[in-house]
């Protein structure tokens, strides 16, 4: 059980087109969703936490407006990011936690390349 | 705001036994985790300690003291597959008043035969 997928796995875009990915818990429902970022030999940075059905927190840094963040419902999460550039490109996984639960179950992640 | 403090790189040889720890300083600690993470790949759950005391599960064990915000994650007998980055993260309540998990940069622990 607790199953999260993302999608899509790899995504390769344009200069100043958006990119959509999505984050799923296949079999639990996600009242609390959350993205991170990871570039190349670093950890993984927190970009913002997502709850159903209200506005996504971001943290300090993030621009509210590139990273378009929607959880629409309780089994998925969808970062939009809005006129990509190049320093875009990262790794970002998503993350999503049930009900009365502790642990954070981490999606596979989504390689992103701006060209 | 959350500090947190592993080793970056570690080598240790295949059937032995190593240590890495984890310094934290935040506010409003809940627990600890432990992940690990290869290359491309999303990290994996390995341990969550919230009480002082030392967690087993196998070859991995992890410990925790609260009073000195520190942990350390063991891993015995150790084989070639355990080459990856072990993520130190500490949970904590945000200003916001959420629950979040803030990670440490990470040990890549490279096994030799």
């Amino acid at each position: 059980g607790a199953v999260v997928s993302q999608h899509p796995s790899r995504v390769i875009c344009k200069s100043g087109t958006s990119v959509k990915i999505e984050c799923r818990s296949l079999d639990f429902q996600a009242t609390t969703m959350f993205w991170y970022r990871q570039f190349p030999k670093q950890s993984l940075m927190l970009m913002a936490t997502s709850n159903e059905g209200s506005k996504a927190t971001y943290e300090q840094g993030v621009e509210k407006d590139k990273f378009l963040i929607n959880h629409a419902s309780l089994t998925l999460s969808t970062l939009t990011v809005t006129s990509a550039h190049p320093e875009d490109s990262s790794f970002y996984i998503c993350s999503a936690v049930g009900t009365g639960n502790y642990e954070q179950y981490f999606g596979p992640g989504t390689r992103l390349t701006v060209t | 705001g959350q500090n947190i403090d592993q080793p970056t790189e570690m080598t240790a040889t295949e059937g032995a036994i190593v240590q890495i720890n984890c310094t934290y300083q935040t506010s409003g600690f809940n627990g600890l985790f432990w992940y690990q993470q290869h290359a491309g790949e999303a990290p994996t759950f390995l341990s969550y300690n919230v009480l002082d005391g030392l967690e087993e599960k196998g070859r991995f064990s992890s410990f925790l003291s609260r009073s000195k915000g520190y942990s350390y994650l063991l891993l015995k007998e150790l084989q070639m597959k355990d080459s990856a980055s072990y993520l130190c993260a500490v949970s904590h309540i945000s200003n916001f008043g959420n629950e979040k998990l803030t990670f440490g940069t990470g040990t890549r622990l490279t096994i030799i035969p």
